[in-house]
């Protein structure tokens, strides 16, 4: 049974840069991509981007400019950065599974089936 | 980018009752939708995917609807494990949205 553990900095001051690092372990890291999400306290899901094992890489376009996913295959990992922090991006931090649906034409929807527990960043100075 | 609608955004209820939540997207996702469900201090947890396909090991109470643009989640008999917020997610383009959520709270 597929489990995601994440771990990274959980403090952070304005302008710093975020960093986050999602470990998979029991299952297939190919095949799959790879996502991270966030929740700031008392709102809703926020799709930040997703990577898979061969790098390629998709981001939301409100954070594309600070955000940057990368992976080591080697260890199982995808990590995220998160530039130029302010406190609206205090948050829970979520790594999930992207699982694919053929929808024809050789093309896949990913949809998120496992999910980690989260990690909670809050940017103070 | 897509805008994902749910509605209520607060829905009461009683164990035993059944629960409709809707979920309108602004403009066609064919049937790539999913909802989860996500208690206070929890990861998210995936109920159904392609709008109506019901993830391993999820009750069968719960159950999907829908295409194009307007989804439904069913919960058949309320029980007292079901109170959380529901979210709707749309994984047809990029970016992936949700729904702002809907939370159900007993009655």
């Amino acid at each position: 049974q597929v489990q995601l553990q994440q771990w990274g900095a959980g403090l952070l001051k304005p302008s710093e840069t975020l960093s986050l690092t999602c470990a998979v372990y029991g299952g297939s890291f190919s095949g799959y991509y790879w996502s991270w999400i966030r929740q700031p306290p008392g709102k809703g899901l926020e799709w930040i981007g997703e990577i898979n094992h061969s790098g390629s890489t998709n981001y939301n376009p409100s954070l594309k400019s600070r955000v940057s996913i990368s992976v080591d295959t080697s260890k199982n990992q995808f990590s995220l950065k998160l530039s130029s922090v302010t406190a609206a991006d205090t948050a829970v931090y979520y790594c999930a599974r992207g699982a694919g649906d053929y929808g024809g034409l050789g093309y896949y929807y990913y949809y998120m089936d496992v999910w980690g527990k989260g990690t909670t960043v809050t940017v103070s100075s | 980018d897509i805008q994902m609608t749910q509605s209520p955004s607060t829905l009461s209820a009683s164990v035993g009752d059944r629960v409709i939540i809707t979920c309108r997207a602004s403009q066609s996702i064919s049937s790539w939708l999913a909802w989860y469900q996500q208690k206070p201090g929890k990861a998210p947890k995936l109920l159904i995917y392609k709008a109506s396909s019901l993830e391993s090991g999820v009750p069968l109470r719960f159950s999907g609807s829908g295409s194009g643009t307007e989804f439904t989640l069913t919960i058949s008999s309320l029980q007292p494990d079901d109170f959380a917020t529901y979210y709707c997610q749309q994984y047809y383009s990029y970016p992936y949205t949700f729904g702002q959520g809907t939370k159900l709270e007993i009655k």
